[in-house]
């Protein structure tokens, strides 16, 4: 299975900062089509799983553009460029290149 | 508007057995496959199943791997997730996602399971 590692796992950011989170796979996500799922989510608290990002960078409808996505092969990482209150929760990344989908443990992204 | 609504937790014992159902609307539900994806209380996201859309396909997490089956009723727009042998540690929120491609998955609201004596 691939593993995702995130870090921080915690990132305490002051209103109008930005935040930055990376993800690393064990194993390259780049599928036998080309494509690299990878997708990054946010969990409000109390509130299900809602995507951000998908394929490394792109914005899934309705997202803001102050959330951006980079990287390639196993290194990926998802930044805010400043940091708004409705921001705070945890944030997952995820690969779909290869089953099972797998997981990063999750950032938790709070106010200081 | 697309809906996912599951359905079907509560508290059963270890060693029971629980059928979770997700009623989807909204869009075209046969021609999506669907995913289960589960979160202990407190912890992250670990996927359990996925189903294509014509059920000729199902995948599952080893941790639940001959315990659990995913099926799906496209007469009906629900999938479900019969879940056998259940362990303590299968205790959590477990949510439906309808899969749109590209590693994109829309969310249910979830629906909790505690598995206890």
């Amino acid at each position: 299975d691939i593993v995702m590692t995130q870090t921080p796992l915690s990132s305490p950011v002051t209103l109008g900062q930005p935040a930055s989170i990376s993800c690393r796979s064990s194993q390259s996500l780049v599928h036998s089509d080309g494509n690299t799922y990878l997708s990054w989510l946010q969990q409000r608290p109390g509130q299900p799983p809602r995507l951000l990002i998908y394929k490394i960078s792109n914005r899934f409808s309705g997202v803001p553009d102050r959330f951006s996505g980079s990287g390639a092969g196993t290194d990926f990482t998802l930044k805010i460029s400043r940091v708004e209150a409705e921001d705070v929760g945890v944030y997952y990344c995820t690969q779909a290149t290869q089953f099972p989908w797998t997981f990063g443990q999750g950032t938790k992204v709070e106010i200081k | 508007q697309v809906q996912l609504v599951e359905s079907g937790g509560g508290v059963v014992q270890p060693g029971g057995s629980l059928r979770l159902s997700c009623a989807a609307s909204g869009f075209t539900f046969s021609i999506y496959g669907m995913h289960w994806v589960r979160q202990a209380p407190g912890k992250g996201l670990e996927w359990v199943a996925f189903i294509r859309y014509d059920g000729s396909n199902k995948y599952y997490a080893d941790s639940v791997k001959g315990r659990f089956t995913i099926s799906r009723d496209n007469s009906k727009n629900t999938l479900y997730l019969q879940m056998n042998s259940l362990r303590a540690e299968d205790t959590a929120v477990y949510y439906c996602a309808k899969d749109v491609g590209s590693g994109r998955l829309y969310w249910g609201q979830g629906t909790l399971v505690t598995v206890s004596s």
